[in-house]
């Protein structure tokens, strides 16, 4: 039972260009959502999250949308730089401290230079 | 000095051995997890331990026995190696438990192929 899914395994982006990657999830309990990026033969490194009483949250190049009706959330890259390539996880939460950090299967962005 | 370091990084190993991957966190923090990778990239929680007493275990086999001495380190203990246990295990630590903007910091992975 998928709670999270992306159900893009890839995506390709030129340079400069916006990268945008999403991610659904089905369990309305879930009050924050987590970006992590992972580079290869590394762990997952936080990027940026959102609590579910906001709808958008920034930082820097980095943006994450949160639509709570529709149950999704996009993580937005602009401009996209080829150190960017990676791949970027979902992850959720619900409020009890005791709920596990769900993660999507991720999204492998490749950025062309 | 790496935050989350785990050991071994690789670790190729017959089936029905036993083996133990080490995990130690330098971050003062009082919650540690292991997290396993599959085949098919799914991350997903398999234990956390908050302050050396267990919280969380998530429908693992008893194979898998954690064990916590202190709240710097959380070891993985796999009992009988199977097939299905190949994956890349991860260990991540979080100040308090992981609720609202804590964030997890995770190691580098544990890469186990069992033939």
């Amino acid at each position: 039972d998928q709670q999270v899914k992306q159900n893009s395994p890839s995506l390709s982006v030129q340079e400069g260009r916006i990268s945008i990657l999403n991610c659904d999830y089905t369990n309305s309990m879930f009050d924050y959502f987590l970006w992590y990026k992972k580079y290869p033969a590394e762990g997952p490194t936080f990027l940026i999250s959102i609590s579910s009483i906001k709808d958008k949250n920034e930082d820097g190049r980095f943006t994450v949308f949160l639509n709570k009706s529709a149950k999704h959330l996009s993580l937005h890259i602009v401009p996209s730089q080829p150190g960017d390539s990676a791949v970027y996880f979902c992850a959720a939460r619900g409020l009890s401290g005791n709920t596990p950090l769900v993660f999507g299967k991720g999204t492998r962005l490749s950025v062309i230079a | 000095d790496t935050a989350v370091s785990q050991t071994p990084k690789y670790l190729v190993t017959q089936m029905g051995n036993d083996k133990s991957i080490k995990c130690e966190q330098n971050l003062g923090h009082d919650t540690m997890y292991w997290y396993k990778q599959d085949s098919k990239k799914f991350l997903k929680i398999m234990f956390s331990y908050n302050n050396k007493e267990l919280i969380i275990n998530e429908t693992v086999p008893n194979r898998f026995s954690p064990k916590s001495p202190d709240k710097a380190h959380l070891n993985l203990h796999i009992n009988s190696l199977e097939l299905g246990d190949s994956a890349v295990y991860f260990c991540a630590s979080s100040q308090g438990l992981a609720t609202g903007a804590n964030v997890l910091t995770f190691g580098a992975g544990s890469r186990l192929t069992v033939l």
